[in-house]
């Protein structure tokens, strides 16, 4: 069935390292992907999107990769910080299912200081 | 600009007994999102609304679930009865997008919901 999901769920990395989050994805008329991070006892918090008629983008720290051929996502962290330390969600818009967004399973983030 | 408002925080039920959770999204956001998060998972939608008309409760379980969005502002979302598995964290989101155009979705704290 359509789903969004994570290739690992646990990641610990070293404080300053560079960090690579992965995410498949199965629906291919999926047009828009979205990461969100969400801290203990908090909602999930926009980190940054993309959309399909793009392959990367890039904010503050982070990047996001989409390669539509084989249907994944990353999200790459500059200069991992102890305040990165979270879950990190991506997430699908299928915007024929009235902008529904299907989040995946989640990947949890540890920095070591 | 004020972010999304859940209430309660926190709520310790036991089976059968009935619950309620209240969001109030940001202004003018137009439409508005129920979730569901169980330990573990990513969040589940339950019901979608577009100003206070639903556009997608597909997921959500009708026979004990049930969620209004009155004048289009503020939502409840009502359990009764309530199961051992509807222990999760309620997330509710908004956003300032209709149907057609992208954006992100804003999200309030969450109630945790525990059912004994």
């Amino acid at each position: 069935g359509e789903s969004v999901g994570l290739h690992l769920p646990t990641l610990s990395v070293q404080e300053g390292d560079n960090s690579i989050i992965n995410c498949a994805y199965s629906n291919s008329a999926s047009d828009y992907f979205i990461w969100y991070k969400q801290e203990s006892g908090k909602g999930p918090q926009f980190i940054i999107d993309i959309r399909s008629n793009m392959d990367k983008r890039q904010g503050q720290r982070v990047t996001v990769l989409l390669n539509k051929t084989v249907k994944h996502l990353s999200l790459q962290i500059a200069a991992t910080q102890p305040g990165d330390s979270a879950v990190y969600f991506c997430a699908e818009n299928q915007e024929t299912s009235y902008d529904k967004v299907i989040f995946g399973p989640g990947t949890s983030l540890s920095v070591i200081p | 600009e004020a972010g999304v408002a859940q209430s309660p925080r926190y709520k310790i039920i036991e089976k059968r007994q009935s619950v309620a959770f209240w969001c109030n999204p940001i202004s003018g956001h137009a439409t508005l999102y129920w979730y569901q998060q169980i330990l573990g998972q990513g969040p589940k939608l339950l019901i979608q609304f577009q100003n206070n008309g639903v556009v997608d409760d597909s997921q959500l379980p009708k026979d004990r679930f049930s969620a209004e969005r009155l004048k289009g502002v503020d939502s409840t979302l009502k359990i009764q009865p309530a199961k051992l598995e509807d222990s999760a964290v309620y997330l509710c989101a908004s956003s300032p997008r209709t149907s057609g155009s992208y954006g992100e979705q804003f999200f309030g704290p969450g109630t945790r919901l525990t059912v004994l």
